[in-house]
């Protein structure tokens, strides 16, 4: 069973505009979350973070937002630009394991 | 620092054949992963290792063995390809089991 999910495959913004994408997870057990980044061809790189203990964490023009009653989290960022078009991935760590949603590809537009 | 480094970055296998992927990390640290990514899906824990000598299976390990004798190396072995492990393969690691660096990926066709 998916624990981690991603509901929108894809997401088009304009340049400059606000991204904001979705997570939403079940096991109540996650104590800490993440966002990936993933150009083609590449690995999957850190982007930005947030424990369960907090509500928000900022990075820059990257926002990840926490809800643990509606076990939600997103991550917001503005502006964004053309180099922001690549898949984000959510993922949801407990006893040293991640899991992974199946990503929303993102596309920036000029 | 090299970071994580995976190799081969393609390979082609017939069914039934063996193979080893290689994955090497410089960064001293003590979490290793093996993850596969199939097309529109995220990534699934395969196995992973909390030190040297210790490791442990993910949510999907049939099919494939791992060894862990030193910090830097995790292989993975795939004994018996078959077309169902056609996918992407990363490699990662971590100093405290959550923030993961990866690697490039290796893509594998078994045909």
């Amino acid at each position: 069973d998916q624990q981690v999910k991603q509901n929108s495959p894809s997401l088009s913004v304009q340049e400059g505009r606000i991204s904001i994408l979705n997570c939403d997870y079940t096991n109540s057990m996650f104590d800490y979350f993440l966002w990936y980044k993933k150009y083609p061809a590449e690995g999957p790189t850190f982007l930005i973070s947030i424990s369960s203990i907090k509500d928000k964490n900022e990075d820059g023009r990257f926002t990840v937002f926490l809800n643990k009653s509606a076990k939600h989290l997103s991550l917001h960022i503005v502006p964004s630009q053309p180099g922001d078009s690549a898949v984000y991935f959510c993922a949801a760590a407990n006893d040293y394991k991640l899991s992974f949603g199946a990503g929303t590809t993102v596309t920036v537009r000029a | 620092n090299a970071g994580v480094t995976q190799t081969p970055k393609f390979r082609i296998l017939k069914i039934g054949q063996s193979m080893t992927l290689q994955c090497t990390q410089d960064m001293n640290h003590n979490y290793m992963y093996w993850y596969r990514q199939d097309p529109g899906m995220g990534l699934k824990l395969i196995y992973y290792s909390v030190g040297a000598g210790i490791t442990d299976k993910g949510e999907v390990p049939n099919g494939y063995n791992v060894s862990r004798s030193t910090t830097e190396d995790f292989p993975l072995r795939l004994e018996l390809a078959a077309p169902s492990q056609t996918s992407v393969y990363f490699c990662a690691s971590s100093p405290d089991g959550y923030e993961q660096y990866f690697g490039p990926g290796t893509r594998l066709t078994v045909t």
